[in-house]
């Protein structure tokens, strides 16, 4: 089945500092999503990605959806407190974005 | 808030027992997806519903299955519990199947198998 890599699995900033982390799949997607899960509540989604080589930007946010349509990045500018919590990627190779496979998450710890 | 609401919040049950998770779409929505998130991992998709019929099915035994009502209301229900169910479930609604719809996930049920 289809497989999403997301990397890195964790990580400590300081607050103000950028953050990338990124997704590599071993079979092609269509869309690429990624979302951000908080404690005890579902996840919420920050970007959506339709088409290959899109970068796109929503605030202080910005995903690609990489040119081969296996990766994908998402890039967080001057990171504050408020951006702590578990990062996901999603791809989805139909055109039906209900059925994504979720990579396993980048938690992020923003220090003040 | 995404008007997305689950029921129980959390469920402890024994194994072998059978248990039925409820989610209730936002309003308008026709389409539900079901995902199962095991501790430290991501969502896994489960099946996904639109307007009462199952479209679609990920990589779980048949003792996984649902139900959508008229009103897009839905059930996931689990035969037979195995230790390895316990996991937060998610459901997620969204206006129908193409991709620029965005899902809208509920906070979960906590399933515990004893």
């Amino acid at each position: 089945g289809q497989q999403l890599n997301q990397s890195p699995q964790s990580m400590f900033i300081q607050e103000g500092e950028d953050v990338s982390m990124n997704c590599t799949s071993s079979s092609i997607f269509n869309t690429w999503l990624w979302y951000k899960q908080d404690p005890g509540e579902g996840p919420v989604l920050l970007i959506a990605l339709y088409k290959a080589g899109e970068l796109t930007s929503n605030g202080r946010l910005t995903a690609q959806f990489g040119i081969t349509r296996k990766d994908s990045f998402l890039n967080i500018s001057a990171s504050i407190p408020s951006d702590v919590g578990i990062y996901f990627c999603a791809g989805s190779a139909s055109t039906n974005a209900g059925k994504s496979t979720f990579g396993d998450g980048t938690t992020l710890t923003v220090k003040p | 808030e995404t008007g997305v609401t689950q029921s129980p919040t959390h469920l402890i049950k024994t194994r072998g027992q059978q248990v039925t998770l409820r989610c209730s779409s936002q309003s308008g929505h026709n389409t539900v997806s079901w995902y199962q998130q095991a501790l430290g991992q991501g969502p896994q998709f489960i099946f996904q519903y639109y307007r009462e019929e199952e479209n679609g099915r990920g990589n779980f035994p048949p003792r996984f299955s649902g139900l959508q009502f008229p009103n897009y209301s839905s059930e996931l229900n689990v035969n037979a519990l195995e230790l390895d169910d316990s996991a937060l479930y998610l459901c997620a609604s969204s206006l129908g199947l193409a991709a620029n719809y965005e899902q809208y996930f509920g906070p979960g049920t906590r399933l515990t198998v004893t």
